[in-house]
């Protein structure tokens, strides 16, 4: 069956600083993965996916997530956080022999960047 | 361009009422899917149509959750005799194959509020 943790209810990091959102996963088979980010009262906007290749993906408004095989990790990152970044993020799987509609997501973590 | 639409934003209804949400997906997306995220959690996968086939309705609760996308287009999910248990946010989603790659994009979501 298809899972994913995301540890961490809350994040707080303070403006400028490096950021480290976390996500576990287990599916079957290789997986793609994807990091999404949601503001109050809208839909869940795509920040990036990984689906193969390099392991560090880079995506929209400067974040990037490094995908690790070994420790069955998808961890979201930006080197620099914004009082602007402060929202839910959600990490999702799903896995390459599942079936189209299979995308889990996680419980989600509330990311607050103080000024 | 245009992304994914959902109405209304809000809808209030007693317990007992049917309800029927609306989901205009990107033009020319193949695939969409139904999400329920209560509040604090995850979106929970729902339904998927593939052009107007509903291929997976797996996370569909309960025989009072019906969904249709009769033209390949425009979705509508129906509950009926709404219970307490049925107030969440419905998220629709779009993509543009059946490829297990595409990303998913996100409308604003319906708040349901059954009271």
């Amino acid at each position: 069956a298809q899972s994913v943790a995301q540890p961490e209810d809350q994040v707080n990091v303070a403006e400028g600083n490096p950021l480290t959102v976390k996500c576990t996963y287990s599916v079957s088979g290789n997986p793609y993965l994807f990091w999404y980010v949601q503001y109050p009262n809208r839909g869940l906007q795509f920040l990036l996916k990984y689906i193969t290749g390099d392991n560090l993906v880079k995506g929209s408004y400067g974040f990037e997530a490094e995908f690790n095989k070994s420790q069955t990790s998808f961890h979201l990152k930006k080197p620099s956080a914004l009082v602007s970044d402060s929202a839910l993020y959600f990490c999702a799987v799903r896995g390459a022999y599942s079936s189209a509609s299979k995308i889990i997501f996680g419980s989600g973590t509330r990311l607050s960047i103080r000024p | 361009g245009a992304g994914v639409s959902q109405s209304p934003r809000y809808k209030v209804a007693k317990r007992g009422q049917d309800v029927a949400l609306r989901c205009d997906p990107i033009s020319g997306h193949v695939s969409l899917f139904w999400y329920q995220q209560a509040l604090g959690q995850g979106p929970e996968f729902l339904t998927y149509f593939q052009n107007e086939a509903q291929l997976d309705k797996s996370g569909l609760p309960s025989d009072r959750f019906f969904a249709e996308r009769p033209e390949g287009s425009v979705s509508t999910l129906k509950i009926q005799r709404t219970q307490q248990e049925d107030s969440a946010v419905y998220l629709c989603a779009s993509s543009l194959s059946a490829a297990s790659t595409d990303t998913q994009y996100f409308g604003p979501g319906t708040r349901l509020t059954v009271l």
